[in-house]
């Protein structure tokens, strides 16, 4: 068991740039999160797969934001036309769909948009 | 709206005392809740669930819940200063919500 892991762990960008962040979630897990994370504040829910559906999506999320899991493992999140308030560590978790979801995290995608 | 609430500190307790942190939530479904801790600049983890009314020991760690006021609560006994960290709890039926956390310093 590797963990959950997220690629690239840094990323600088230029406003207006398209970002593309991937995460592979613990192997038998089922259940997949996003969230974000700013300095101070708690996880901010994105969006969260079970298998390759979509559950859920948070309605704070502009259309820039867009995520994938097109055969139930790996993820993907694009922000499309990044704005500096993009800013911030961006979180991914996995949990089986039972066992009180315990959500394990990877260790995160910060980005910074200048 | 299901919201969770806490302190958000820093809550500074000596070492080797009692560290105390609580949580509030307002949506009476909630039956059990996660504590996770946060180091700075690292990714939550887990270090303990609670789901039935009362307390529950794991180690230096208690932790409480009271359903009919809603309340629940982590506490640090023996407090050392690699507990120092931002505690979060979150309602494990509904995980997407998450409070602030409450930032712990641990006083040499």
């Amino acid at each position: 068991d590797t963990g959950v892991s997220q690629n690239p762990r840094h990323k600088i960008t230029k406003r207006g740039q398209n970002v593309t962040f991937r995460c592979d979630p613990i192997s038998e897990h089922n259940r997949l999160y996003w969230y974000r994370q700013t300095l101070g504040q708690g996880p901010e829910f994105l969006t969260y797969f079970q298998n390759e559906a979509q559950l859920e999506k948070s309605r704070l999320l502009s259309d820039r934001f867009s995520a994938e899991r097109p055969k139930g493992s790996f993820s993907t999140l694009e922000i499309q036309r990044t704005e500096q308030g993009d800013s911030a560590m961006y979180l991914c978790a996995s949990s089986l769909a039972f066992a009180a979801d315990t959500q394990y995290f990877g260790p995160g995608t910060r980005l910074t948009v200048l | 709206q299901k919201e969770v609430e806490q302190n958000s500190g820093p809550l500074s307790v000596p070492e080797g005392a009692i560290a105390s942190l609580n949580c509030t939530y307002s949506d009476r479904g909630s039956q059990s809740f996660f504590w996770y801790r946060q180091y700075s600049g690292k990714s939550p983890e887990l270090i303990m669930f609670i789901y039935s009314n009362g307390d529950k020991e794991d180690g230096r760690f208690t932790a409480q819940l009271n359903k009919a006021s809603q309340y629940v609560s982590l506490l640090i006994r023996d407090s050392q200063p690699s507990d120092s960290a931002t505690y979060l709890c979150a309602p494990t039926n509904y995980q997407l919500i998450w409070g602030a956390g409450t930032k712990l310093i641990i006083k040499p």
